[in-house]
């Protein structure tokens, strides 16, 4: 079936250096979405994408859908205390469909 | 509030008991999606819901699960006869229009089977 292997599962990092993740699928994604989970709070939506090789960027998070549509990944710059979470990529089960599919995470601590 | 309000926060049922979980999506938003979340995984779909039409239940684990919005705003997940393999975290999503992927998460009910 479906997977969305997420890597590394947890990192821990010094405060101020740069944060790298990735996300690859069993299945071509025509959609990645990567999500922010604090504790105890639901998902907050922090980059979508959705053309093949696209790069988009939200203040110091920078977010590719790799070009064989079955890989996305998320950089973080200068990284700070507050970017202590969980990181989830997920992608609609197939085009158009408004179920997401989730990956398996990425627990991020920030060492201040 | 402005964000997807979801209670009970916390809900803790005897196995066997029925539960309601209650939905405030954003107002106005036409989409709303339920899903389950389990201890160190990612959330998993369960349902969807565009205005009061519930377009797709195809992630509901079984007929025990039951989910309505009758008037399009406010929703229900209603669980019967609770197994203890249904605790777990469940978050509901509303987005503004049909077709987009939820967008804003509530931080929903935690839920826990004796």
């Amino acid at each position: 079936g479906q997977q969305l292997n997420q890597s590394p599962q947890s990192m821990f990092i010094q405060e101020g250096e740069d944060v790298s993740m990735n996300c690859t699928s069993s299945s071509i994604f025509n959609t990645w979405l990567w999500y922010k989970q604090d504790p105890g709070e639901g998902p907050v939506l922090l980059i979508a994408l959705y053309k093949a090789g696209e790069l988009t960027s939200n203040g110091r998070l920078t977010a590719q859908f790799g070009i064989t549509r079955k890989d996305s990944f998320l950089n973080i710059s200068a990284s700070i205390p507050s970017d202590v979470g969980i990181y989830f990529c997920a992608g609609p089960y197939q085009t158009g469909a408004n179920n997401l599919f989730f990956g398996t995470g990425t627990r991020l601590t920030v060492i201040p | 509030g402005a964000g997807v309000s979801q209670s009970p926060r916390y809900k803790v049922a005897k196995r066997g008991q029925d539960v309601a979980l209650r939905c405030d999506p954003i107002s106005g938003h036409v989409s709303l999606f339920w899903y389950q979340q389990a201890l160190g995984q990612g959330p998993e779909f369960l349902t969807y819901f565009q205005n009061e039409a519930q377009l797709d239940k195809s992630g509901l684990p079984s007929d025990r699960f039951f989910a309505e919005r009758p008037e399009g705003s406010v929703s229900t997940l209603k669980i019967q006869r609770t197994q203890q393999e249904d605790s777990a975290v469940y978050l509901c999503a509303s987005s503004f229009r049909r077709g987009d992927q939820p967008q804003h998460f509530g931080d929903g009910t935690r839920l826990s089977i004796l």
